[in-house]
């Protein structure tokens, strides 16, 4: 089945230490997305790959970045945690131009010690 | 205040109810609304997609939008247990514009 994959589904890290999140989908869709979502709260947008297009959320800190090798895959990198990162991490990808429908990832949970 | 506000919950109703989730809205731009389901410790997972006013229903799931009050509602009918999920309402205004979720509604069916 076509699916969005993330990786790990829970990564523990320490205060300052950098990690990276891995997404890959096999939709071959052009849009990828990058969320955070905290407990009780909606998901929040960091950033999106338009193709090879990088588009930055006015509010996303310096410290959240972003890769995309190709079009299967998309990394998003923490370079410096704080207990304030910690969050689920949600990955979603979309075909532009076809209603752009989300589909999302099953998440990484994300805790920082 | 919010641009998509939607009550938390939790909501409990018993097995075989009708279950009405609601989002109201700020932005009169918004003109696609999605309601999405997210099980505990997954993603979320679309449900049902709308455009401008109007009911969609699918199976057991009806989606109405009102876009004069600005809005929108989910209804489940014969809700199972299985619906025991958070529900988020998402909307946008064009199809390349980001997507505004509420927070979600966490609903309970028992037994």
């Amino acid at each position: 089945d076509a699916m969005v994959i993330q990786n790990p589904r829970y990564q523990v890290t320490q205060f300052g230490k950098p990690v990276t999140l891995s997404c890959s989908q096999t939709l071959n869709h052009n849009v990828m997305y990058w969320y955070q979502q905290k407990s009780s709260q909606a998901p929040k947008l960091l950033f999106h790959y338009y193709d090879k297009d990088f588009n930055n959320e006015a509010d996303t800190p310096d410290n959240f970045q972003s890769r995309r090798p190709n079009t299967s895959f998309c990394f998003l990198d923490i370079r410096s945690p704080g207990l304030g990162d910690a969050a689920m991490y949600l990955c979603a990808t979309s075909l532009a131009g076809a209603l752009d429908t989300q589909y999302f990832g099953p998440g990484t949970r994300l805790t920082v010690l | 205040q919010k641009e998509v506000e939607q009550d938390p919950g939790p909501l409990s109703v018993p097995e075989g109810a009708i279950v009405s989730l609601n989002c109201t809205y700020s932005n009169s731009a918004f003109q696609y609304f999605m309601w999405y389901r997210q099980y505990s410790r997954k993603g979320p997972e679309l449900l049902m997609y709308t455009y401008s006013s109007g009911n969609k229903e699918d199976g057991r799931f009806t989606a109405q939008v009102d876009k004069s009050s600005k809005y929108i509602s989910l209804f489940i009918r014969d809700s199972q247990p299985s619906d025991s999920a958070t529900y988020l309402c998402a909307t946008r205004a064009g199809t390349a514009s980001k997507l505004t979720f509420g927070t979600g509604t966490r609903l309970q069916v028992t037994l």
